[in-house]
């Protein structure tokens, strides 16, 4: 059965440092999504990324954060200079169409020192 | 007021009863309808999902959509102690609205 993956599954960095987090979407899948959940809270939209560009993006989502789509294969998520409170678990999801089921990957546990 | 709220739970229930869950949500256009279950430290993996009002079965869990009251529910019968779990309501408004909305979740524990 097809699924999201990520790599890598925890991430430890300094404050200030800059952090690529990377998925696998399913392969047919064409909306590509990244959440975050900060331990003990609920999970939160980051970002929407759809035929190559951002469709939709929460208040988190600053100058800070970009995704990319490099090749036909990844999605990723960049963090320029983290700060402590970007700690937390960062998953990644994909879908076959806008209101269709999203389905996770495992996640990246990120730990801001 | 809250998008997506739940039960705040915990909620323990004896092994072959029915758990019952709920999830209200605040946007009255909104079209698709999620549930999740999450362990510990694991990711959301999707169990039931509902666009239409009513109910909908799979296995031993329903899912049941009442769009007038902006309601959906899911019931979860004969529990076992693997569905000992965290369960996710999330929401998805449609009309160009791409994201899950999340309610914070009911803890599900089942007593063997």
């Amino acid at each position: 059965e097809p699924e999201v993956t990520q790599t890598p599954s925890h991430q430890v960095t300094q404050m200030g440092q800059e952090v690529i987090l990377r998925c696998v979407p399913i392969s047919n899948h064409l909306y590509f999504y990244w959440y975050r959940q900060i331990l003990g809270q609920k999970v939160e939209f980051l970002v929407s990324f759809y035929n190559n560009e951002i469709s939709e993006k929460s208040e988190i989502f600053d100058d800070q954060f970009s995704v990319e789509r490099p090749d036909g294969s990844n999605f990723t998520l960049k963090i320029r200079s983290t700060k402590l409170e970007d700690s937390a678990m960062y998953f990644c999801a994909s879908s076959g169409g806008i209101l269709n089921e999203q389905f996770f990957g495992p996640g990246t546990r990120l730990t801001v020192l | 007021q809250k998008e997506v709220e739940q039960n705040s739970g915990p909620l323990s229930v004896p092994e072959g009863a029915i758990a019952s869950l709920n999830c209200t949500y605040s946007d009255r256009g909104s079209q698709s309808f999620f549930w999740y279950r999450q362990y510990s430290g694991k990711s959301p993996e999707l169990i039931m999902f509902i666009y239409s009002n009513g109910d909908k079965e799979d296995g031993r869990f329903t899912a049941q959509l009442n769009k007038a009251s902006q309601y959906v529910s899911l019931l979860i019968r004969d529990s076992q102690p693997s569905d000992s779990a965290t369960y996710l309501c999330a929401v998805n408004k449609g009309l160009n609205d791409y994201k899950l909305s999340f309610g914070a979740g009911t803890t599900v524990t089942v007593r063997a």
